[in-house]
């Protein structure tokens, strides 16, 4: 079955510098790639997604990389702010027909003023 | 538009001891899923529900089950709890007509046992 790792565990950066958090994944039917960002308390919220016929995907300060053939999608944010500090799950799904998520481990960012 | 609903937000049950989860799906949404969610750890997909019936399960016991209800709600049900169950439990709902792996997450109902 389809396995996600995802890197790092943890993120610190200052306040308006960037962030990247990679993904790799398994199975190469695999074709849906989001990105969901899960604050204290709260379920997880989707921020961006991808699908395999794109090779990136843009939405504001966030964007979403995807390589086929290695099986590899990153996650960038931009400009940072506090409010972006949370905890970002990767996952990869087939798109076709019903489908589960195979979520990541998980990466805690903290964005510092 | 209300998003996805669940209820309660949190539970505490004993060993031993039945629970039911309850979960609205977002609005236009007819397939729900449900994971569980460990602390410190991403989500574990249990099962995924569409017209009333299991299309999908995960790597869970027979312990776990569930059901859709013909509005498009659902519960998930756990018997004989153990204490590894405590987790967060997130419902997820999708819309089968765009291919249902676009899923979006309720708040989760927080479940201790004791």
């Amino acid at each position: 079955g389809e396995n996600v790792e995802q890197h790092p565990s943890t993120l610190s950066v200052q306040e308006g510098d960037s962030a990247v958090i990679k993904c790799t994944y398994s199975d190469s039917a695999s074709n849906y790639f989001p990105w969901y960002k899960q604050e204290l308390g709260k379920g997880p919220q989707l921020i961006i997604d991808i699908r395999s016929n794109v090779g990136e995907k843009k939405d504001q300060r966030i964007a979403v990389t995807l390589n086929k053939t290695a099986k590899h999608f990153s996650l960038h944010i931009t400009e940072t702010q506090p409010e972006d500090s949370a905890v970002y799950f990767c996952a990869a799904s087939k798109d076709t027909g019903f489908q589960k998520l195979v979520f990541g481990t998980g990466t805690r960012l903290l964005v510092s003023p | 538009d209300a998003g996805v609903t669940q209820s309660p937000t949190h539970l505490i049950k004993t060993r031993g001891q039945q629970v039911t989860l309850r979960c609205s799906p977002k609005s236009g949404h007819d397939t729900v899923s449900w994971y569980q969610q460990a602390l410190g750890q991403g989500p574990q997909f249990i099962f995924q529900y569409y017209e009333e019936e299991e299309r999908q399960r995960g790597n869970f016991p027979d312990r776990f089950s569930g059901h859709q209800f013909p509005n498009y709600s659902s519960e998930l049900n756990v018997n004989a709890l153990l204490l590894g169950d405590s987790a967060l439990y997130l419902c997820a709902s999708s819309p089968s007509r765009t291919g249902g792996a676009t899923q979006y997450f309720g708040p989760g109902t927080r479940l201790l046992v004791l």
